[in-house]
């Protein structure tokens, strides 16, 4: 299994802040899922990235497959970015059946 | 495409009752996996398949039930409610067998009350 641990727990911002939230897990992968459940209880996949960086709008995903870490930053952030941010991964390079997800982020942004 | 689906979105049961939560996706998808949601913890994996006819426990799949006779189709079973499965339950599906590496798809979820 896959130790996934992302910090921090609970994120406080104005609206317009630079936010980062991060994800670092325990075994080797070849990918990592970000995820947004929304207030209403939904899980949509953000990104799912192998190497390098993903941008999407406002939302940009880094990882270094070296160090075992990745990063979800949201650029001038906005209240309906409110949400729990999910990272998971995969038990390993080879093995991709099962997801391993970290407990969330929950992100509260204030106008 | 309706994407995945779950049923019912809401149940209270007593314990010791049993029921099936229904999970249906129409994107042809090989990969389908239930998990379940509690404070405080990340989504936990119960039980998974990588086609039809082929089933595999997950982290805890102890109490629950599956099988898949359809592609569409990956119902959970809830033998013997008890109030430790109290929790709210996503049912997500995926291309290929590497379920892993592949963009997951959700339900909507399923918010589940044992008395």
């Amino acid at each position: 299994k896959n130790e996934v641990e992302q910090s921090p727990q609970n994120l406080t911002a104005q609206e317009g802040e630079f936010i980062t939230i991060n994800c670092s897990y325990s075994v080797g992968i070849s990918a990592l899922h970000w995820l947004q459940q929304h207030p209403g209880g939904g899980i949509v996949s953000l990104f799912m990235l192998s190497s390098g960086k993903k941008k999407h709008g406002r939302l940009i995903a880094t990882i270094n497959i070296q160090e075992k870490h990745s990063s979800l930053h949201i650029t001038a952030s906005h209240p309906r970015d409110s949400a729990v941010y999910i990272c998971a991964a995969p038990p390993g390079e080879t093995s991709g059946s099962r997801l391993t997800f970290g407990e969330g982020t929950q992100l509260t942004v204030n106008p | 495409n309706a994407g995945v689906t779950q049923t019912p979105k809401f149940q209270v049961l007593k314990t010791g009752q049993s029921m099936t939560l229904q999970c249906a996706q129409d994107m042809n998808h090989e990969y389908m996996s239930w998990y379940r949601q509690d404070p405080g913890m990340g989504l936990r994996l119960i039980h998974y398949s990588v086609g039809a006819g082929i089933t595999d426990q997950g982290e805890v799949p102890n109490g629950y039930n599956v099988s898949r006779s359809t592609t569409e189709d990956f119902p959970l079973r809830l033998l013997s409610a008890a109030p430790s499965q109290t929790s709210v339950y996503f049912c997500a599906s995926s291309y290929s067998s590497q379920g892993g590496y592949n963009e997951q798809f959700f339900g909507p979820g399923t918010r589940l009350t044992v008395l």
